[in-house]
């Protein structure tokens, strides 16, 4: 078993739809990182979590330590949303364990 | 820099060949970070500088795998007699510090092996 899961593994969604992301864990970590990835481009950072809820413009994070789990939402998706999405936790150490990621289609 | 830059985008090798990939991380940052992503899938780490020292290498798959990090900022990561399976995408990123912070990827070098 994967130390880090993600599922959906393919999400399509319609314009405007609100979409949901989630990541679960089997380690004790210290941070969580929402990661996105374009065809052909490199990764973006989208959110550092080690508690709570982050929100940035039409995408919210959200963690829960206790369960283990995390779940990226974006509200109102929009094509350009389309991308892999990512997430990865820093357990010990400096090693990031990422998720196999999210591959998510927004159609107009 | 405004980023952190990977050379070269793309780098197509005959199997046994000897390729080396470069990373110029964001001007300051002190960690360094190379992952392999296989096609299809996450990325895997790879190793981890702190400044010019290589804290961590626990995730070179092997010893044809050589990174180093000699002045603290631009980073190389060499394999020797490249076989098909190392074909893949080699991403470096960057953090002021640690994991425990926002890193910057870059573009990623592609690799295929012939």
């Amino acid at each position: 078993k994967n130390e880090v899961e993600q599922s959906p593994q393919n999400l399509t969604a319609q314009e405007g739809e609100f979409i949901t992301i989630n990541c679960s864990y089997s380690v004790g970590i210290s941070a969580l990182h929402w990661l996105q990835q374009h065809p052909g481009g490199g990764i973006v950072s989208l959110f550092m979590l080690s508690s709570g809820k982050k929100k940035h413009g039409r995408l919210i994070a959200t963690i829960n330590i206790q369960e283990k789990h995390s779940s990226l939402h974006i509200t109102a998706s929009h094509p350009r949303d389309s991308a892999v999405y990512i997430c990865a936790v820093k357990a010990a150490g400096n090693k990031l364990t990422f998720g196999g990621g999210t591959r998510v289609l927004v159609k107009p | 820099g405004a980023g952190v830059s990977q050379s070269p985008r793309y780098k197509v090798a005959k199997r046994g060949q000897d390729v080396a990939l470069r990373c110029d991380p964001i001007s300051g940052h002190v960690s360094l970070f190379w992952y392999q992503q296989a096609l299809g899938q996450g990325p895997e780490f790879l190793t981890y500088f702190q400044n010019e020292a290589q804290l961590d290498k626990s995730g070179l798959p092997s010893d044809r795998f050589f990174a180093e990090r000699p002045e603290g900022s631009v980073s190389t990561l060499k394999i020797q007699r490249t076989q098909q399976e190392d074909s893949a995408v080699y991403l470096c990123a960057s953090s002021l510090l640690g994991v425990g912070e926002k890193l910057f990827f870059g573009s990623g070098t592609q690799l295929s092996v012939l």
